[in-house]
This record gives structure tokens, C-alpha cells and sequence, in this order.
């Protein structure tokens, strides 16, 4: 089956830096993946959708110039959190879709991020 | 109204009952319907996938559609510890790049 990853699986930053993390799809080319944040006991929350070669879109209320997204190739994106705060420690997953006509998405298995 | 609501539980079952998982939905353009299961600290994992109504089998699971009702099931039998995670339903407009609308998920014990 279609497998996704992420990178790294749990990272501690100190608030005011900044982390990236990886999405990869590992056996198929990926035209759109998808960030979603997820905090303890509640759903995902769809933050952005990211068409590989173009500009992501934000879901409302989600700041762009805070989570910069990437989606240079089509096996891989990435969500920098810039200027970490304490508040943005949560749970990210990614997810990937093989585009128009597929129904599926894959997860990738979810980066903890903790900001002190 | 949530576009889609789900009881978060927690659920606690015995070992070998059946488990019944619902969500209701609230915008009839939704013709696609996932369950994932989820364990703790990892990612969404797809179980099943229905297109508009009516019902599909899997082993152990089956996913339901009502879509005059706006309600959707997974039915679990003979459930096993291992079983024990989160259930997220979700459903989108239209296939491939939409995103999906997730429910809250319900959290399934099943006790050995």
C-alpha cells in the first residue's frame, strides 16, 4: 500500500525558533497533500492544502506567514512552524493523495511537537 | 451545527461484543465516507470507504450509508482488545483532491 512519512517523529524547541518537518510519500507521487494539527482528544483540524509547483492554501484562521508550507516535489512537503510558541505544540500529521479521481488520502504517522 | 458529529465516547466493550460507531452529517453533498482508526500517537489508518449509500463489508467491519438520513455506521464484530483506538469518520464532496471533513472520533476500549 501507499506509505507516507514524516520527519522527525517528536521534536522539543525552545519558543521563538523555529522546526521544520518532513512529508514524504515513499511509492507514489503525491499532487496534493494535506497538514492537519491535531490537539489531545480532539479531531484533525485541516490546516492547508498543497498542490505540488504552487502556493498552498490556508485553511480560515490559519496564519501563512506563521506555518510555511512547501510542496517543491511530488513526494515531498514540508510545514515550517516559525517563531514557535507554546501554543503550537500539538500533534501534526500530513497526509497524501494521489490527485484527481482517488479517494483515498494516506497519513503519515504524526510529528509531537512540544515548544518551551 | 458541526458539518459532522460524532459522540467521542469513551466506548467500553467486552471482548466479542459488537461495536456500533456513528456519525451524522449535516451537508447532503457529501457522496464519499471514511472510517479511519487511529492509536494513540500515530496517524489515521483508512478502514473502510463507501461511495454514497448502502453497506460494505470487511472481515470483521462493516460501514453502512444513510444517506436520506445524513447518518453513517461501522459495525465491529467480535471485537478484540486490539481493537481498542480512536474511530474517525469522514466524508468529502468529490473524490481526489478535496479535503476530507473529519468527525470528532470515538474513543473504543474493548476489554479482554
Amino acid at each position: 500500500g501507499a506509505v507516507v512519512s514524516q520527519h522527525p517523529s517528536w521534536v522539543i524547541c525552545k519558543s521563538g525558533t523555529s522546526v521544520k518537518i518532513e512529508c514524504r510519500s515513499l511509492d507514489f507521487q503525491a499532487t496534493t497533500m494535506f497538514w492537519y494539527r491535531q490537539f489531545p482528544k480532539q479531531s484533525l483540524m485541516l490546516m492547508a492544502t498543497s498542490n505540488e509547483g504552487s502556493k498552498a492554501t490556508y485553511e480560515q484562521g490559519v496564519e501563512k506567514d506563521k506555518f510555511l508550507i512547501n510542496h517543491a516535489s511530488l513526494t515531498l512537503s514540508t510545514l515550517t512552524v516559525t517563531s514557535a510558541h507554546p501554543e503550537d505544540s500539538s500533534f501534526y500529521i500530513c497526509s497524501a493523495s494521489f490527485g484527481q479521481g482517488a479517494y483515498e488520502q494516506y497519513f503519515g504517522p504524526g510529528t509531537r511537537l512540544t515548544v518551551t | 451545527q458541526k458539518e459532522v458529529e460524532q459522540d467521542p465516547g469513551p466506548l467500553s466493550v467486552p471482548e466479542g461484543a459488537i461495536v456500533s460507531l456513528n456519525c451524522t452529517y449535516s451537508n447532503s453533498a457529501f457522496q464519499y465516507f471514511m472510517w479511519y482508526r487511529q492509536y494513540s500517537r500515530k496517524g489515521p489508518e483508512l478502514l473502510m470507504y463507501t461511495y454514497s449509500s448502502g453497506n460494505k463489508e470487511d472481515g470483521r467491519f462493516t460501514a453502512q450509508v444513510d444517506k436520506s438520513s445524513k447518518y453513517i455506521s461501522l459495525f465491529i464484530r467480535d471485537s478484540q482488545p486490539s481493537d481498542s483506538a480512536t474511530y474517525l469518520c469522514a466524508m468529502r464532496v468529490n473524490s481526489g483532491n478535496t479535503p476530507l471533513v473529519f468527525g470528532k472520533g470515538t474513543r473504543l476500549s474493548v476489554i479482554a
